[in-house]
């Protein structure tokens, strides 16, 4: 089955830089990559996707970009702001299987 | 946000004893999914159902049933809960497959003593 590997599992940055985080997968056959945030105490939440199809996906200051040949992807975050301080989770999906989520990202924005 | 709630949202139990999570939604989406988050593991699968009385097992099943009998509910048993299914218990629902938006709810901490 999938093996969703992400990294690293805490980040730290400086308010105003850019965080990068990173997962890679196993199944070749995936072609649906999600990115979730999860605030304290919440539950996780879609923040933005990509499918196999396209290489990059900007949403404002949140874009993820696709190595398929490689089987990895990685979402970035420019101009942090304190705000963007959560958990982060990486999924992957072929569409007929269920999503497998990576173990997480801690990102902590220092104002 | 999707109409998911969860209940009860904490529960404190003793080890041997049965326990069920309910969630419910009102968005009549197709999907529906249990989630267990623990640390160091982040979000693993337990069960999921894509439509009344359909289910499937995911990555944690083991100790675990679930029952779907209407589209807004979806029930999580421990027929015995032990202190390793201490957790917390998320659940989801998407209108179509594991290739859509998944909605979460707010959660249910369980302890098991």
């Amino acid at each position: 089955g999938e093996n969703v590997e992400q990294h690293p599992s805490t980040l730290s940055v400086q308010e105003g830089d850019s965080a990068v985080i990173k997962c890679t997968y196993s199944d070749s056959a995936s072609n649906y990559f999600p990115w979730y945030k999860q605030e304290l105490g919440k539950g996780p939440q879609l923040i933005i996707d990509i499918r196999s199809n396209v290489g990059e996906k900007k949403d404002q200051r949140i874009a993820v970009t696709l190595n398929k040949t490689a089987k990895h992807f990685s979402l970035h975050i420019t101009e942090t702001q304190p705000e963007d301080s959560a958990v982060y989770f990486c999924a992957a999906s072929t569409g007929n299987t269920p999503l497998v989520f990576g173990k997480g990202t801690r990102l902590s924005v220092i104002a | 946000d999707a109409g998911i709630t969860q209940s009860p949202r904490h529960k404190v139990t003793e080890t041997g004893t049965p326990v069920t999570l309910r969630c419910h939604q009102t968005e009549n989406h197709r999907y529906m999914y249990w989630y267990r988050q623990d640390p160091g593991h982040g979000l693993r699968l337990i069960h999921y159902s894509y439509g009344v009385k359909d289910t499937d097992k995911g990555e944690v099943s083991d100790g675990y049933s679930v029952s779907r009998s209407k589209t807004e509910d979806f029930l999580l048993t421990l027929e015995s809960a032990t202190s390793s299914q201490t957790s917390v218990y998320f659940c989801a629902i998407s209108e179509k497959d594991s290739s859509y938006e998944q909605y979460f709810g707010p959660g249910t901490r369980l302890t098991v003593t």
